[in-house]
C-alpha cells in the first residue's frame, strides 16, 4: 500500500537556526498537505501543494512539491520558540478528491533550544 | 475556516465499558468523515471512513465490531469503542474534508484503566 516517509524523526535546533523536514511518497500524489501539531494539541492544516514543482511561502515557512509529485519539503527560516511541535506531511489515499482520507508521514518533532 | 468539534475532549473509563465519541461539523455539511487514532509520539493512522447514510469503511486491522461508527446526519458521526481495554487508550481524532483539505477536530483522549 501507499507509504509516506518523513525524515528526520527528531530535530533539535538553536533558536534562530533553520529547520527542514523532508517527505517522500511511494506513489505519485495528486497533492500533498502539511500539518502542524503542537504538544497536547491536534493537527492544524498549514498548506496544500498541488502542482509539480510548486513552491509556496508562508512568512518564514517555505513549502516545496517535487517535480515528480512524490516528494516534498518544509523549510523554516530562523526558527522561533513558537515553531515547536510536530510537522506532518500527508498525501491523499486513492485518487484524491478528499474521499479516501489521508496517509500521514511519521512526522518530524522540532525541538528548539533557546 | 471550517470547524469540527469533538466531544468529550477527555475520558477515563474502566476496562470492559463502552465509550462514545461524537464528531460534529459545525458550519458545513460532511457526507464523509474520517476517524484517526494517534498513539503517543506516533503519527495519525486512519481507522475508518464514516459515510452518511451507509456503512463505514474500515482500514485493515481495525475491528468493525469493536469500533462502531454511526454517521446519522450530515453533521454528526459517532465512534463507539466497545468493551474498551487498556490497549485502546489513545488519542482519537475525527476529520471532515472540503475540497481535499481535511479539517480536524480537537481530538478525544481516551484512557482505559
Amino acid at each position: 500500500g501507499q507509504q509516506v516517509m518523513q525524515i528526520p524523526q527528531y530535530q533539535h535546533v538553536q533558536e534562530g537556526e533553520d529547520f527542514t523536514t523532508y517527505c517522500n511518497s511511494s506513489t505519485t500524489l495528486s497533492n500533498i498537505q502539511w500539518y502542524k501539531q503542537r504538544p497536547g494539541g491536534h493537527p492544524v492544516f498549514l498548506i496544500q501543494l498541488v502542482k509539480s514543482g510548486e513552491v509556496k511561502k508562508q512568512k518564514r515557512l517555505t513549502f516545496q512539491f517535487g517535480e515528480a509529485k512524490k516528494n516534498s519539503s518544509l523549510h523554516i527560516t530562523a526558527t522561533q520558540t513558537t515553531d515547536v511541535g510536530t510537522y506532518f506531511c500527508a498525501g491523499p489515499r486513492g485518487s484524491g478528491g478528499g474521499a479516501d482520507g489521508l496517509t500521514f508521514g511519521k512526522g518530524t518533532h522540532l525541538i528548539i533550544q533557546p | 475556516g471550517a470547524v469540527v468539534s469533538q466531544h468529550p475532549s477527555r475520558v477515563i473509563c474502566k476496562s470492559g465499558t463502552s465509550v462514545k465519541i461524537e464528531c460534529r461539523s459545525l458550519d458545513f455539511q460532511a457526507t464523509t468523515m474520517f476517524w484517526y487514532r494517534q498513539f503517543p509520539k506516533q503519527s495519525l493512522m486512519l481507522m475508518a471512513t464514516s459515510n452518511e447514510g451507509s456503512k463505514a469503511t474500515y482500514e485493515q486491522g481495525v475491528e468493525k465490531d469493536k469500533f462502531l461508527i454511526n454517521h446519522a446526519s450530515l453533521t454528526l458521526s459517532t465512534l463507539t469503542v466497545t468493551s474498551a481495554h487498556p490497549e485502546d487508550s489513545s488519542f482519537y481524532i475525527c476529520s471532515a474534508s472540503i475540497q481535499e483539505t481535511q479539517y480536524f477536530g480537537p481530538g478525544t483522549r481516551l484512557l482505559v484503566l
